[in-house]
């Protein structure tokens, strides 16, 4: 039973377009959300994290945005680049790390 | 700084043989990982360790076993393979203890396939 859930499973976005991943989690404990991205035959890289007390993290075009009481987080991809297409899991850390299935983003030129 | 390697990077296995995936990382580390990774799965945790010859389970461990006899080695062992251990395995690695315990580096992976 994952104790993230994510969707959706795939997304596609035109070039310029935003792209937006959301993730729910049940498990309160969690301390600390991130977000990977997984290119093709390589490991995920981290791209963000959050911590629950904080509601919005941006990093250039990759924003995170948290809402606690509804337990839900989600990715967005501003302006977004054929170079962005990957996989994209979130995940929750409670000392260890749950992740999300994982969304496949490809963005059309 | 080659950062976290991976052998091999492919493999074939039958049911009942068993095999030894190794895992390096050259970063100086305390922590390391082994997940497997299926489709519509994620990434689920399967050992980790906290330091030199400590080992402990995470969420799926059974008919996995792992070793870190060095800080910067860290096995994973199947001792008699099933098809339901067909998939991709990352090796992680992160600072530890006084670090931002989410930001892992993973490995290119190794993808095994148990007929």
């Amino acid at each position: 039973q994952q104790q993230v859930k994510q969707s959706p499973q795939s997304l596609i976005v035109q070039k310029g377009g935003i792209s937006i991943i959301n993730c729910a989690y049940e498990n309160t404990a969690f301390d600390y959300f991130p977000w990977y991205q997984q290119f093709p035959g390589k490991g995920p890289a981290l791209l963000i994290a959050i911590r629950p007390d904080v509601s919005e993290k941006k990093e250039g075009r990759f924003t995170i945005s948290f809402n606690k009481s509804a337990k839900q987080f989600s990715l967005h991809i501003m302006d977004s680049q054929p170079g962005d297409s990957a996989t994209y899991f979130c995940a929750a850390y409670d000392n260890d790390m749950r992740f999300g299935a994982g969304t496949r983003l490809t963005v059309k030129p | 700084n080659a950062g976290v390697t991976q052998t091999p990077k492919f493999r074939v296995l039958k049911t009942g043989q068993s095999m030894t995936l190794l895992c390096a990382q050259d970063m100086n580390h305390e922590y390391m990982y082994w997940y497997r990774q299926d489709p519509g799965m994620g990434l689920r945790l399967i050992h980790y360790s906290v330091g030199e010859g400590t080992t402990a389970k995470g969420e799926v461990p059974d008919g996995y076993n792992v070793s870190r006899l060095k800080k910067q080695n860290f096995l994973l062992g199947l001792e008699s393979a099933a098809p339901s251990q067909t998939s991709v395995y990352f090796c992680a690695s992160s600072y530890g203890e006084g670090s931002l315990p989410y930001e892992q580096y993973f490995g290119p992976g190794t993808r095994l396939t148990v007929t």
